[in-house]
């Protein structure tokens, strides 16, 4: 079957500190890999996505890479702001697009 | 241009009663898909439209969960006999061109809350 896997949190983290938040998959095929954010009082936004094996997803400094032998996907950022401070979904689709198969999300809180 | 859109944000009802959830989708998008989310969890299926038809709704938790999308934009999720494990922020999303690996816009949710 298909299902992510993410770090569970929260995770707290002082301004201009490196953020890496774990995904894993299992799916079916070849999935496309996605991260959503979600702000406080806010809906989830798209933050970046892969299509393919070895591709990078990349905006807002967050960045992903498409690791198929190690079925990973990654969220890094360099150096994270208090504005970061969200919930980060990890989700899958597979190629039939159907449905997505998200991750339990995990929460984030960047302190000044 | 106008996101995804749901009606009503909050709703509070008794168990038993019957609620209809509404969405407007992105113009122009063909699919539709309904979610639920519940406390510390992410996002689970529930249907998906393609045009005016449920092409998937294999997540549909029992006989009391009903989609609808006649005209093939505005949906309507409904729930008879609810029941207090009903409780959660229903998400509905649209995306232009599935399947595949189509970006998927997520309106703002509906908190359902089952007294």
């Amino acid at each position: 079957g298909n299902s992510v896997t993410q770090m569970e949190g929260p995770v707290t983290l002082s301004e201009e500190a490196f953020l890496t938040i774990n995904c894993t998959y299992t799916a079916t095929g070849y999935p496309s890999l996605f991260w959503y954010v979600q702000y406080p009082g806010e809906g989830l936004q798209l933050l970046l996505k892969a299509t393919k094996a070895d591709d990078k997803g990349s905006n807002k400094g967050f960045e992903a890479t498409y690791r198929k032998e190690t079925t990973s996907f990654h969220l890094e950022k360099g150096s994270v702001q208090v504005s970061d401070s969200a919930v980060y979904f990890c989700a899958l689709s597979t190629n039939t697009g159907n449905q997505f198969y998200f991750g339990t999300g995990t929460s984030l809180t960047v302190i000044p | 241009g106008a996101g995804v859109s749901q009606t009503p944000s909050n709703k509070v009802t008794e168990k038993g009663k019957y609620v209809e959830l509404r969405c407007d989708p992105i113009s122009g998008h063909t699919a539709l898909y309904w979610y639920r989310q519940s406390l510390g969890q992410g996002p689970e299926f529930l249907i998906y439209f393609q045009g005016t038809g449920a092409a998937d709704d294999s997540g549909l938790p029992n006989d009391r969960f009903f989609a609808v999308r006649p005209e093939g934009s505005v949906s309507t999720l409904k729930i008879q006999r609810t029941e207090r494990g009903d409780s959660a922020v229903y998400l509905c999303a649209s995306s232009l061109n599935p399947p595949g690996p189509d970006t998927q816009y997520f309106g703002p949710g509906t908190r359902l809350t089952v007294l």
